[in-house]
Formats: C-alpha cells, sequence, structure tokens
C-alpha cells in the first residue's frame, strides 16, 4: 500500500525567500510521484511529476523537486517565492489501477 | 475535446435526500476515480473503475454507489445524503498504460444540511 506524509500543514515564506515543501512517501513498487497546486475555490493543476526518469524533475511556474530513493523524499523547491505562489499543495503517488494517494496538503503563504 | 466535465457545480442538499453527481470525459479513457476533498485531509478515493461494466472501491466508499455503463460516464450516487458527505468532488481520468497523470474535472461543491 501506498501513503503519503507532507511535513508542515502550513508553510509561510517571504516574497523572495526559497520554497521548500517536504513530501515523503511509501511504496511497495518503483513509485510514480506527483506534486499538484491548487488555488482557492478551483481545481488541481499538475506540477510535476516523476515517473522514473530524471531524479531532478521540472514543472511549470520554476519549481523543482528531487526523487530521492533513499530516504522516499520527493520535496518541493522553488527559488524565490513569488506572491501568486500563494495556494494548497499536494504531494501524490500512484499505486495498482494508476489510483492516487495523497498527502493532506500544505499551504503557502508569501508575505510582501 | 473538453476533457473531464462534472455537473453540477454547486449543489446544496438537505439530510436524507439523494442526488447523482455527473462525470463524463470524452478522451476514450478506461479508467475513471471520484476523490472527495475535506479541509486539512487532502483528497481521498472513493470509488473507482477500470472500465465499462467494472467499479470497485476505494478508501471512503460507505454511503455512495457507483456505475459505469459506458466509457465516458461515471456518475457517483449518494442515497441518503448525510452533513459527513458535506465535501468537494473531483472525478478523474487517465487511459491504461499511461505515464502521465489523471485529468481531473474542475470539482463539485456539496453541502448537505
Amino acid at each position: 500500500a501506498q501513503s503519503v506524509t507532507q511535513l508542515g500543514s502550513h508553510v509561510s515564506v517571504s516574497e523572495g525567500a526559497l520554497v521548500l515543501l517536504r513530501c515523503n512517501y511509501s511504496s511497495s513498487v518503483p513509485p510514480y510521484l506527483f506534486w499538484y497546486v491548487q488555488y482557492p475555490n478551483q481545481g488541481l493543476q499538475l506540477l510535476l511529476k516523476y515517473t522514473s526518469a530524471a531524479t531532478l524533475v521540472k514543472g511549470i511556474n520554476g519549481f523543482e523537486a528531487e526523487f530521492k530513493k533513499s530516504e522516499t523524499s520527493f520535496h518541493l523547491t522553488k527559488p524565490s517565492a513569488h506572491m501568486s505562489d500563494a495556494a494548497e499543495y499536494f504531494c501524490a503517488v500512484s499505486g495498482s489501477n494508476y489510483k492516487l494517494t495523497f498527502g493532506k496538503g500544505t499551504l503557502l503563504t508569501v508575505n510582501p | 475535446n473538453a476533457g473531464v466535465t462534472q455537473t453540477p457545480k454547486f449543489r446544496i442538499l438537505k439530510i436524507g435526500q439523494s442526488m447523482t453527481l455527473q462525470c463524463t470525459q470524452d478522451m476514450n479513457h478506461n479508467y475513471m476515480y471520484w476523490y472527495r476533498q475535506d479541509p486539512g485531509m487532502g483528497l481521498k478515493l472513493i470509488y473507482y473503475s477500470v472500465g465499462a461494466g467494472i467499479t470497485d472501491k476505494g478508501e471512503v466508499p460507505n454511503g455512495y454507489n457507483v456505475s459505469r455503463s459506458t466509457t465516458e460516464d461515471f456518475p457517483l450516487r449518494l442515497e441518503l445524503a448525510a452533513p459527513s458527505q458535506t465535501s468537494v468532488y473531483f472525478c478523474a481520468s487517465i487511459p491504461a498504460g499511461s505515464t502521465d497523470t489523471q485529468y481531473f474535472g474542475p470539482g463539485t461543491r456539496l453541502t448537505v444540511l
């Protein structure tokens, strides 16, 4: 069975600061991993995905994530936060029949 | 392609009422899913289908039913609405053999009072 743990339900950064959102996973098979972003009252938008190719994955809006098998982690980073990055972020792992198991989410606040 | 569409966008139900949330995809995807999203809890899988005529339970199926008579449609039925079913519901689909992510619909916000 798969599981995802997102450390920190709320992360607050200043505009221009590094964004680091943490995700650890558990999977019995080599995982496919995803990060999604959700803006208020909107649906889910895919930021990036890891599907067993390069371990450093680049996504949209300047975000990237690194798959570290030894640490079972897939942390999301962005070098410089922008006000428009304020949203909720979800990490997910894919299991049998492509079913997704999501973390509980991290709300990112960006302060001016 | 319209992708994954969901109707209605919003609905308020009274306790004990029933309703069907509609989900349609026009991409000929085999796999379809229903998730619910509650604040602070992420998304949880309710039911899924691997093709027409085949459905299976996810993590939180109690209080819900599904059917899959066609490839395109995957309706979710609430028979006796309860306040615990107040949530945002997302439908998603993906083709067999994909290394991509699921395609999500825009969601249905349901309130049960």
